[in-house]
């Protein structure tokens, strides 16, 4: 399959935990991993491999896989978290790169 | 601190190839832990992998766009570029350069690049 499914748009009240979802078949044999992208401003990578983040990222965010479903989970969301997150990993074949159609997260 | 600027023209007349190159400062585009990537991003839409090239010149485009596309690295400039032919509007974005490794990604900041006669 060459496709990850993201759901469009999630919220979370300041200082709760949210979980924002990517599936596709892909998933059950390559990790995926998270960008994070606020308006006007280039992605970041904030997970990436198994449950990895990179220098500078906070601790709240982490990464987890089920299946065919992975999940970044925000712990305790604060109001700069608010963005728009693309899960991305290979296609089935591990040749190509394929992204999710991205999550808008609002911090209420 | 690794850095990567894009580079290239701003607007493209449609049917042209669209150029852009990626410059690297505080990293090195031989080194074999890392694929140097294009990524692009329409006006108000989702990311679209282009394609990836290893320093060898071993390449990986998307097979949607693999007919367009060439990218070619310059290991004497610490560079890799995008060619992207006959161009239409639906080209117009934001295109990004981006190291990628099992180690995670670095974006460079993008350069938005409009199709348009």
């Amino acid at each position: 399959s060459s496709e990850l499914t993201q759901d469009p748009a999630v919220s979370v009240a300041l200082g709760q935990t949210v979980r924002i979802t990517c599936q596709g078949d892909s998933l059950r044999s390559y990790y995926a991993s998270w960008h994070q992208q606020k308006p006007g401003q280039a992605p970041i990578n904030v997970i990436y491999g198994k449950n990895n983040r990179p220098s500078g990222i906070p601790d709240r965010f982490s990464g987890s896989t089920s299946g065919n479903t992975a999940s970044l989970t925000i712990t305790g969301a604060q109001a700069e978290d608010e963005a728009d997150y693309y899960c991305n990993s290979r296609d089935s074949s591990g040749k190509y790169v394929i992204f999710g159609g991205g999550t808008k997260l609002t911090v209420l | 601190q690794l850095q990567l600027q894009e580079s290239g023209p701003g607007l493209v007349k449609p049917s042209e190839t669209l150029s852009l190159t990626c410059i690297v400062s505080g990293g090195s585009v031989s080194s074999s832990d890392y694929y140097w990537g294009w990524i692009r991003q329409p006006p108000g839409k989702g990311l679209e992998w282009i394609g990836s090239i290893y320093y060898s010149g071993i390449t990986y485009y998307n097979p949607s766009l693999k007919s367009r596309v060439t990218l070619s690295v310059d290991t004497s400039k610490n560079q890799f570029s995008l060619k992207l032919s006959s161009v239409t509007a639906a080209d117009t974005a934001v295109y990004y350069c981006v190291r990628q490794s099992t180690q995670g990604d670095y974006w460079g900041q993008g350069t938005l690049v409009i199709v348009s006669s």
